[in-house]
């Protein structure tokens, strides 16, 4: 069964510091796609960024990038020059044809 | 402005008595979802809809019902809501299914359930 694991609960970071946010995934299929989420106090859910299993290259969104390392099965979110607004949950995620699964969130502290 | 409209923001009800929450897309998305989020286990879907009229179970579906008349449409049903249902619910669309791996889900802006 397909699986998404964040096993860090809470981070916290200096401003300007750069920090990863870790996430593991376990699927069978040759298809698929990896997102994160950022999810502010104020509750909505915000789209950050995009990789798919067959892209050589990592993605990257400003100051958001996506380290995926496909054999280890692993879409770690590294955030450069973090910023006060970044204070927020993350949420990994995967998409299988028609069902997107979720991790169950690192929680970010930026500090100044 | 394209977007996810969720209907109410906040709702506070009573063991027992049925609810709906509205959701509603203005984005002709075929597929259509809804999550519900509690804290330690990050957001568990419960229903998903892959055009009108097809609706599918998701990981959570017990104690809750949906409906998809309309594309644009895709209400949440608790007919007896109970205590274990309190949780912040989001619904969610995309574009389209199948093998469209890359298609990310646009989300409403949730709704706090508490049910006392």
């Amino acid at each position: 069964a397909q699986k998404i694991t964040q096993t860090q609960p809470g981070m916290f970071v200096q401003e300007k510091e750069a920090v990863t946010l870790d996430c593991t995934y376990d699927t069978s299929d040759q298809s698929y796609g990896l997102f994160w989420y950022k999810q502010p106090s104020s509750g909505e859910m915000i789209f950050l960024i995009y990789q798919g299993s067959y892209d050589e290259q990592n993605a990257t969104e400003g100051r958001y990038s996506l380290n995926f390392q496909k054999a280890r099965k692993s879409a770690n979110l590294v955030i450069s020059a973090s910023q006060l607004g970044d204070s927020a949950m993350y949420f990994c995620a995967m998409r299988e044809s028609d069902k997107l699964i979720f991790g169950t969130g690192t929680r970010l502290q930026v500090f100044p | 402005e394209a977007q996810v409209t969720q209907n109410p923001r906040y709702l506070i009800t009573v063991t027992g008595k049925k609810l709906t929450v509205t959701c509603s897309q203005n984005m002709n998305h075929e597929y259509m979802s809804w999550y519900r989020q509690d804290p330690g286990l990050g957001l568990r879907q419960i229903y998903y809809s892959m055009n009108v009229e097809v609706t599918d179970k998701g990981d959570v579906p017990e104690g809750y019902k949906v409906s998809r008349k309309e594309k644009r449409n895709f209400p949440l049903i608790l007919e007896s809501p109970s205590p274990n249902q309190t949780s912040l619910y989001f619904c969610a669309s995309s574009p389209s299914v199948g093998d469209a791996t890359n298609e990310k889900l646009f989300f409403g802006s949730g709704t706090q359930l508490s049910v006392l």
